[in-house]
């Protein structure tokens, strides 16, 4: 079956400590996406990328990082210096269907760092 | 910049009644614009879109909307609601020409009552 996958669905961390989410997508699109959700703020974009090796900035990118060395996968990094990292994270992708691109979910992560 | 306001955090409805949760958009260019579901822990489902070719757009799940260019609306309705239609939900615009971005309300949690 097609689809993204996110791993892990629960992840605990202590303050301080970088940690890594992953994103791996089977359905041959060529963006992909990182959103952050926190209660009543809706989704803000982290950071996307619409070709390997290139990504870009969105709204809240600081104290994330990620990479886009394959096209099915895209991780981000969640460090030390994002001041508030308790979110639930979601990862996309998309392919142009026409000029719209509309955007695939993964199950999300939801990061606890304490 | 594009925008989208989300009317409503907690509209609640009785199971058979109407369902309208509203949606009100701001952008430079034509937009298109989306309606995602979400229910608890789990990723966002594509509702539907509209990408102009026709104002009243159908979805899944027995869900419409339409797409009012005067009001800069796109109001999501559902003629007789479900027990199974409790989800928060978000409205999303991408503007023509910055593919691949999508900007999100901050989203309305439907619940409905017996």
């Amino acid at each position: 079956d097609g689809g993204i996958t996110q791993s892990p669905k629960y992840l605990f961390r202590k303050e301080g400590q970088n940690v890594t989410l992953s994103c791996e997508q089977n359905l041959n699109h060529d963006a992909m996406y990182w959103y952050r959700q926190d209660p009543g703020q809706g989704l803000r974009l982290i950071y996307y990328s619409q070709i390997v090796n290139d990504f870009q900035k969105g709204d809240i990118a600081e104290g994330y990082s990620v990479s886009r060395e394959k096209k099915e996968s895209f991780p981000l990094t969640v460090t030390s210096a994002q001041k508030n990292p308790t979110a639930f994270y979601l990862c996309a992708s998309s392919i142009s269907t026409g000029e719209v691109y509309e955007q695939y979910f993964g199950p999300g992560t939801r990061l606890t760092v304490t | 910049a594009q925008s989208v306001t989300q009317l409503g955090s907690h509209v609640s409805v009785s199971e058979g009644a109407l369902v309208l949760l509203r949606c009100n958009y701001s952008s430079s260019v034509p937009p298109y614009l989306f309606w995602y579901v979400q229910y608890p822990n789990q990723g966002l489902q594509l509702l539907l879109k509209y990408t102009s070719a026709a104002t009243l757009v159908k979805g899944i799940n027995g869900f419409e909307a339409e797409f009012k260019k005067s009001e800069t609306s796109f109001h999501l309705t559902k003629p007789s609601a479900h027990m199974s239609d409790a989800a928060e939900y978000f409205c999303a615009v991408s503007e023509t020409g910055t593919a691949s971005k999508l900007t999100f309300g901050t989203g309305t949690r439907l619940q409905v009552t017996l």
